[in-house]
């Protein structure tokens, strides 16, 4: 159990549809990560939010945007869904580079 | 050429063995987790290292910074630790989250 939680844990969209993934963080953690996983290979770092604030971002379109809410709770947005965006979709929250806490997933299908 | 790379992709033990799983980097680092991954798709966190060694129960993993390695050891394996062993690095100057992953190591044990 590591106190962050993900919804929804499945979700099939279509092609140009827009989705919304929530993650509820570890309490009193102030940043959270978002990564996109595709079947067969490692993690990749979508952004990062601290203090309700983007502080870091990977190499992901504009159509993928955040939210951080003032109880450090996060949504991750994907517009104009493409059949690539099909993965598991993690969301992990930490208060320092030392201790990490990943979400369960929500994997999506786009078809 | 991946920034982080794994080896063995795959690895078959059998219960009691003592595992090795590699992980080289490219990139300079200011810390480097292993993490491990359930078929359900969660991701645990196992250790995070920036020198030396540490030591959880039947898990030792080792970094050296210079030589850009990491190794997790698994002693008296178990069929409960089968599942993928990724390593994960935060390169210098990358905000916590911005962790660079290895595509895992995919780990059965067998009774």
């Amino acid at each position: 159990e590591t106190g962050v939680t993900q919804s929804p844990t499945h979700l099939i969209k279509t092609r140009g549809q827009q989705v919304t993934l929530r993650c509820s963080s570890q309490s009193g953690h102030n940043t959270v990560s978002w990564y996109q996983q595709a079947l067969g290979q490692g993690p990749q770092f979508i952004f990062q939010y601290y203090r309700e604030e983007e502080n870091g971002r990977g190499n992901f379109p504009p159509r993928f945007s955040g939210l951080q809410f003032p109880n450090y709770s996060s949504e991750l947005n994907v517009n104009a869904l493409e059949l690539d965006d099909s993965a598991l979709y993690l969301c992990a929250s930490s208060l320092d580079r030392a201790t990490i806490y990943f979400g369960e997933g929500s994997w999506l299908t786009v078809v | 050429k991946n920034e982080v790379e794994q080896s063995p992709q795959n690895l078959t033990a059998q219960e009691g063995e003592f595992i090795t799983i590699n992980c080289s980097y490219s990139v300079g680092i200011s810390a480097l987790h292993w993490l491990q991954q359930h078929p359900g798709g969660g991701i645990v966190s196992l250790f995070m290292l920036s020198s030396g060694k540490k030591k959880h129960g039947r898990l030792i993993a080792t970094i050296n910074i210079q030589e850009k390695h990491s190794s997790l050891h698994i002693t008296a394996s178990h069929p409960r630790d089968s599942a993928v062993y990724i390593c994960a690095v935060l390169s210098n100057g990358g905000s916590q989250g911005n962790l660079i992953f290895g595509k895992g190591t995919k780990l059965s044990v067998k009774p």
